[in-house]
């Protein structure tokens, strides 16, 4: 069974629009939550992580999730697309049934910026 | 800023060869750990390593896999016999801790293709 699910393989954005990356987990227990980045060439690079404490989570380069219980839900979103932010953005889950020792990757999001 | 480093970046084999990857973890860290991913599909966990032993490992990571520490900083991935589907990006990564209190930095990754 799916941990983690990003909806959208690609989401194409127009530089200064709303960035809206949709991440969905399945697990009866509250998983650790974290978004990371890459950029072509490059490791992934932590954005944010959400672990227990406020539900609204800020990371680097202006981009922020929510965790939502009531969906399931770990959205990554910046008000303002900047053409930097191309990368593959991908949403990751630690569970409890792993005693949060390890992250499941979802499959990720290309995020397309346009003029 | 401290960061992990993998060598090579990338490495052509033939099917049935033995690979090494080499990773050098972030010097004060104390959990490493694979993941892989192959051309267009998701970052999957291969194995986690702390105190010196497997903490963790997945499915994928079967008797033809093994790692080691061999020397205090470098943290290598073997693969005993190549396979085709072998051919994946290979991501090294180390935390402080466990990915609930510290992140993973992950390096930029080696590209492995087996011929």
């Amino acid at each position: 069974a799916q941990s983690v699910t990003q909806l959208g393989s690609h989401v194409s954005v127009s530089e200064g629009a709303l960035v809206l990356l949709r991440c969905n987990y399945s697990s009866s227990v509250p998983p650790y939550l974290f978004w990371y980045v890459q950029y072509p060439n490059q490791g992934l690079q932590l954005l944010l992580k959400y672990t227990s404490a406020a539900t609204l989570v800020k990371g680097i380069n202006g981009f922020e999730a929510e965790f939502k219980k009531s969906e399931t839900s770990f959205h990554l979103t910046k008000p303002s697309a900047h053409m930097s932010d191309a990368a593959e953005y991908f949403c990751a889950v630690s569970l409890a049934s792993s005693g949060y020792s390890t992250l499941t990757f979802g499959k990720g999001t290309m995020l397309l910026v346009s003029p | 800023e401290p960061e992990v480093t993998q060598t090579p970046s990338h490495q052509v084999t033939q099917m049935g060869q033995e690979v090494i990857l080499r990773c050098v973890p972030i010097s004060n860290h104390l959990y490493f750990y694979w993941y892989r991913q192959i051309l267009g599909q998701k970052v999957e966990f291969l194995v986690s390593f702390y105190n010196n032993e497997i903490s963790e490992k997945s499915e994928i990571f079967d008797d033809q896999f093994s790692v080691e520490r061999p020397d205090g900083s470098n943290f290598t991935l073997k693969i005993r016999s190549t396979k085709l589907e072998d051919s994946a990006m290979y991501f090294c990564a180390s935390s402080g801790s466990g990915p609930r209190d510290s992140p993973l930095h992950f390096g930029n990754g080696t590209r492995l293709t087996v011929t």
